[in-house]
């Protein structure tokens, strides 16, 4: 079946280590994005790539870096510069931007859980 | 930030309609009204998307306003499984960084039996 997978579920990481979080589609959309939320709050937007060797800081980019090297996958590396990064980070991808906006809507993983011990 | 406003929280009883409001009075004419919903510690699922006139699928319908700056997003016959945060968001249908989702808080809806 089609669809967008994170892992791991939960990730726990020692303070001062890099992290990376899989993301991986089987959609063929050329758009993905990654978001953090934090408890009882909304998501919001550290970067997306809208397509293969291309990607964009969104608004908590600090902190994180990420890799667009094949169209099915955008991983996430959570930096040890990343004050505060304990959360809930979500994977997403849609159809390219501006395509028929019959397949507008965006998909999402159901998220990797990082704690920092 | 985001561009829409909803109430923190709702009730609705099990089998009941609910009717979930939506403020974006600052709308701009291309773009898109979305809802998502978010039950709790899953990624968020689209429901329904429209631009001026009024949509329903499966899920629910939408109904926006004349003036484009509220809609309602209708659950006919809510049930306990429709528990979730529900976030509206508007959006271009274009490309660039206009495309990408804001989201807000939501409105966390409680059914209850």
């Amino acid at each position: 079946d089609g669809g967008i997978t994170q892992s791991p579920k939960y990730l726990f990481r020692k303070e001062g280590q890099n992290v990376t979080l899989s993301c991986e589609q089987n959609l063929n959309h050329d758009a993905m994005y990654w978001y953090r939320q934090d408890p009882g709050q909304g998501l919001r937007l550290i970067y997306y790539s809208q397509i293969v060797n291309d990607f964009q800081k969104g608004d908590i980019a600090e902190g994180y870096s990420v890799s667009r090297e094949k169209k099915e996958s955008f991983p996430l590396t959570v930096t040890s510069a990343q004050k505060n990064p304990t959360a809930f980070y979500l994977c997403a991808s849609r159809s390219q931007p501006g395509q028929s906006l019959n397949n507008a809507e965006a998909f999402f993983g159901q998220g990797t859980r990082l704690t920092v011990v | 930030d985001a561009k829409t406003t909803q109430p923190p929280s709702m009730d609705c009883a099990e089998g009941r309609a609910a009717n979930l409001p939506c403020n974006h009075s600052t709308i701009s004419g291309n773009e898109y009204v979305y809802w998502y919903r978010q039950i709790h510690s899953q990624g968020p699922q689209y429901i329904i998307h429209g631009l001026k006139n009024n949509e329903t699928n499966e899920m629910a319908s939408l109904i926006i306003t004349e003036d484009r700056k509220s809609s309602t997003l209708i659950l006919p016959h809510a049930t306990l499984r429709d528990t979730a945060v529900y976030y509206c968001i508007v959006r271009e249908g274009y490309g660039g960084s206009q495309g990408n989702l804001i989201f807000g808080k939501g409105t966390k809806l409680s059914v209850k039996p």
